[in-house]
């Protein structure tokens, strides 16, 4: 069955650029998490989703980031003005309510040079 | 938020039980007690989940101490395939969701 699907798979940057990463949950899934991975680190949280509305966007770690899910499916989030320390692996999680457990996509991994 | 130890590495052999230990002695009453892994270069995979009570289902056993403050996660018998950083996380319950706070996890080692 289809999973969690995230795109671009890889993505490379210049310092400065903006980027968007797509998230597609698993269909029907009402909680949606962003989190973001540092090399040889455990994922941290970024910000989370009940359809479209955002509830908690405590993990974003400066206002060059922002997260939408206008019609509470697909998701994208957004890096504005990248820098060097935004490289890193960003996951995506859905799970069919919020207390279910969490189903993950393989990530799009950002590279800022 | 409540936080977990666990050992940086282990190493089992191939068709070997594996206990992987979690210490969690802060933890509060309604934390649920969460296994996840994550296999080379892809996404955290849910293991199993618990909150008193032992728990078994087809991929572990989770084992939860009587006062709750440690759990062993139960691989019964290790493959190849089990090679992953193995995450124990208690749920950081907010009115808004159950984000996953992970840690840095253990490191499995499976040898043939």
């Amino acid at each position: 069955g289809a999973g969690v699907s995230q795109s671009p798979r890889y993505k490379v940057a210049k310092r400065g650029q903006d980027v968007a990463l797509r998230c597609d949950p698993i269909s029907g899934h009402v909680s949606l998490f962003w989190y973001q991975q540092a090399l040889g680190q455990g994922p941290e949280f970024l910000t989370y989703f009940q359809n479209e509305a955002q509830l908690d966007k405590s993990g974003l770690p400066s206002d060059r980031f922002f997260a939408e899910r206008p019609e509470g499916s697909v998701s994208t989030l957004k890096i504005q003005r990248t820098q060097q320390e935004d490289s890193a692996v960003y996951l995506c999680a859905s799970s069919l309510v919020w207390s279910q457990p969490q189903h993950f996509g393989d990530g799009t991994r950002l590279s800022i040079l | 938020d409540a936080k977990t130890t666990q050992p940086n590495s282990m190493e089992s052999n191939e068709e070997e039980p594996v206990h992987l230990p979690c210490n969690h002695s802060t933890i509060s009453g309604t934390d649920y007690i969460h296994w996840y892994r994550q296999l080379p270069s892809q996404g955290p995979e849910y293991v199993i989940h618990g909150l008193t009570s032992n728990v078994n289902n087809r991929m572990a056993s989770l084992a939860i101490a009587e006062d709750r403050k440690s759990s062993t996660l139960i691989l019964h018998r290790a493959t190849l395939r089990d090679a992953a950083v193995y995450y124990c996380i208690l749920n950081r319950n907010s009115n808004s969701g159950y984000a996953l706070n992970f840690g840095k996890g253990t490191s499995l080692l499976v040898t043939p």
